[in-house]
């Protein structure tokens, strides 16, 4: 079975404080995405990673920066936390087939709550 | 651009009723879609997806849906749900021919009994 965990289910910060959501899968897999999870607005693609120390920016890239130097290990690093970063965190990863967009397969989520 | 609209943010039934879940897409290449479930506390798992073949695909609890290339649509249905059917349902799409999905807003299917 494919695991992918995350470091902590649920996390409260301060604002201004630095934050590293850590995330870790065991099936060498070469992607590993982060999103944020909103009411209403369904998941949203923060980075993409397709190799280690390879990133692209997704959808919503502001605030954030991620870091990869071991295949099964994805950071997403808040640098100054704000309020409106409050949300529920979730780590996929996936294989690269080439040919077709694999599955992607999740960890339980952060919530994280900045005060 | 890729995109995926689910028309139903919430939708409400009885237990042995059948349901269906919307799930229209744009896509000016090839389309590969998805459906994903989150459970209560839980991340999202794979239900089923469409990637070519048969345009009917479906999952191992029952669900079905079917791919439909003029309507734009990937509507998922199942004719009979149960209580543990209880959970919020993601369509995606694949960002052109990447590895990339966009995930629409979601649907929270709540089953009474």
């Amino acid at each position: 079975d494919v695991k992918v965990t995350q470091s902590s289910r649920y996390l409260v910060k301060r604002t201004g404080e630095k934050v590293f959501l850590e995330c870790v899968q065991d099936m060498d897999h070469e992607n590993m995405f982060w999103y944020r999870q909103d009411p209403g607005l369904g998941l949203r693609l923060i980075y993409f990673s397709y190799d280690v120390k390879m990133k692209e920016k997704g959808d919503i890239p502001e605030g954030y920066s991620v870091s990869r130097e071991k295949k099964e290990r994805f950071s997403l690093i808040l640098e100054s936390a704000s309020t409106n970063q409050t949300s529920m965190y979730l780590c996929a990863s996936s294989s690269r087939d080439r040919a077709q967009p694999d599955t992607q397969y999740f960890g339980p989520g952060t919530r994280l709550t900045v005060l | 651009a890729q995109s995926v609209t689910q028309l139903d943010s919430q939708v409400p039934v009885f237990e042995e009723a059948p349901v269906e879940l919307r799930c229209n897409y744009s896509s000016s290449v090839s389309v590969y879609l998805f459906w994903y479930v989150q459970y209560p506390n839980q991340g999202l798992q794979l239900l089923l997806k469409y990637l070519s073949g048969s345009t009917l695909v479906e999952s191992i609890n029952g669900f079905e849906a079917e791919f439909n290339k003029s309507q734009t649509s990937f509507h998922l249905r199942k004719p009979s749900v149960h209580i543990s059917d209880t959970a919020e349902y993601f369509c995606a799409v694949a960002v052109g021919y990447t590895d990339k999905l966009i995930f629409g807003t979601g649907t929270r299917l709540q089953v009474f009994p």
